[in-house]
């Protein structure tokens, strides 16, 4: 069965970067879109954004200038980079997995990790 | 790129039905019948539950529903059960590639 797990230091400093790891597990990274998304204490969820197994990214217009997806297939990983952190982006950050015949859906989603933003 | 209008909450007694609205635009919602729902246990992993507007995934209760009109999509849930206090949340596919979740919902169940 297949799993994510996120990793990654769960407290940063402002104006750093945030970075993070999601590992897949009990299957293939080959083939899906495998995506980000957070949620800010006592708000609702954010899409981050998503990479193709081959690279291509798609990122939130909101944050946009500040992220960075990443894969590595060999690993079997995805990693998220959002630079110049603020106390806005204390969050539970949550890997998942987007299904990848256009039907544009979260079907398998990581434990997730707090990080939180401060000095 | 807005998050999708959801109620904050919504409450009903066990067994009895209840509708959780998300509204968005002609951009996301009103373009494709491509929203998505979630149930939000707390301190668990979301999980869906309703995909392309009103399919169920293998292993979901019939006790949910989706639809959708115009900018508005729609979750039911019938035959309302303690388990199904949670929270909600709908997402939408936006157009090129990007998606946009709703706000979310507290489902209490009295």
């Amino acid at each position: 069965q297949v799993q994510l797990q996120e990793s990654g230091p769960g407290l940063v400093k402002p104006s750093e970067t945030l970075s993070l790891t999601c590992a897949v597990s009990g299957g293939s990274i080959i083939g899906y879109y495998w995506s980000w998304i957070r949620q800010p204490p006592g708000k609702g969820l954010e899409w981050i954004g998503h990479i193709y197994y081959s690279g291509s990214t798609n990122y939130n217009p909101s944050l946009k200038s500040r992220v960075t997806i990443s894969v590595d297939t060999s690993k079997k990983q995805f990693s998220l980079n959002l630079s110049s952190v603020t106390a806005a982006d204390t969050a539970v950050y949550s890997c998942a997995r987007l299904t990848s015949t256009g039907t544009w859906y979260f079907d398998l989603w990581g434990r997730a990790t707090l990080v939180t933003v401060s000095s | 790129q807005s998050a999708l209008t959801q109620p904050a909450s919504v409450s009903g007694s066990p067994g009895q039905s209840i509708t959780i609205s998300c509204t968005g635009t002609s951009s996301d919602v009103g373009s494709y019948n491509l929203v998505s729902w979630y149930q939000e246990h707390p301190g668990k992993a979301p999980k869906l539950i309703i995909y392309e507007v009103s399919k169920r995934p293998s292993g979901v209760s019939n006790r949910f529903s989706g639809s959708k009109s115009g900018n508005t999509a729609s979750l039911t849930i019938s035959g309302l059960q303690a388990e199904d206090e949670a929270d909600y949340y709908c997402c939408s596919y936006a157009g090129s590639s990007t998606l946009v979740f709703g706000t979310g919902t507290k489902v209490t169940v009295l």
